[in-house]
């Protein structure tokens, strides 16, 4: 059962565009999600994280949107760069050491 | 920033040996994990581990497989027998509190790629 799900699989954009990326989940006790962005070669990194009793978290180009009512979330690159191209996963957890990452989405930033 | 070392970086056995895969954490870090990823798809999570002990298991932590740190060295991840669908990347994370939190940030190593043969 996937716990994590995330929309669509891979994202292309032209520079400058803002670059969407969806992510849904089932289980109603998370309730802290991270988002980490990955590089080829290399392990996740902490991008930006939300927790349930917000609906917004901005940091620069880089925002989440959180809707709990639909179990959704959404993270929005405005000004997308080349040197964003990697694969973002979307994360939750209830709060424990348990973090479930969702399938992921691949980014790609044309120049 | 702080930095999770993972040894090796790549690794071919034939199936059915044992393999290890050694993981440095960070150093004042006290809760450490293992995930599995193919074809650079989903993370998928394997074990935590805290104070010597198992915390929580996936199911696709099989009989097989088992970690360790003794004595605060390395924390490793022991598959014996190897079998074919255990080759992927595996990763090693470590937080110096809960990891679901949001106070405390999973950092990861650049993983060990295990081909099974």
């Amino acid at each position: 059962q996937q716990q994590v799900r995330q929309s669509p699989q891979s994202l292309t954009v032209w520079e400058g565009e803002t670059a969407i990326l969806n992510c849904s989940y089932e289980d109603s006790t998370f309730n802290y999600f991270p988002w980490y962005q990955q590089f080829p070669g290399e392990g996740p990194a902490l991008l930006i994280s939300i927790r349930s009793v917000s609906d917004k978290k901005e940091d620069g180009r880089f925002t989440i949107f959180f809707n709990k009512r639909e179990k959704k979330l959404s993270l929005h690159i405005t000004d997308s760069q080349p040197g964003d191209s990697a694969t973002y996963f979307c994360a939750a957890s209830p709060n424990t050491n348990k973090v479930v990452f969702g399938t992921g989405t691949r980014l790609q930033v044309l120049p | 920033g702080p930095k999770v070392l993972q040894i090796p970086s790549h690794q071919i056995i034939d199936m059915g040996q044992m393999v290890t895969l050694n993981c440095d954490p960070v150093s004042n870090h006290l809760y450490f994990y293992w995930y599995k990823q193919i074809l650079g798809q989903q993370m998928e999570f394997l074990v935590n581990f805290y104070n010597g002990k198992v915390m929580e298991k996936s199911k696709l932590f099989k009989d097989q497989f088992s970690v360790e740190r003794p004595d605060g060295s390395y924390f490793t991840l022991k598959i014996q027998p190897t079998a074919l669908e255990d080759s992927a990347v595996y990763f090693c994370a470590s937080s110096y509190g809960l990891g679901g939190s949001s106070a405390e940030t999973l950092y990861f190593g650049s993983g060990t790629r295990l081909t099974v043969l």
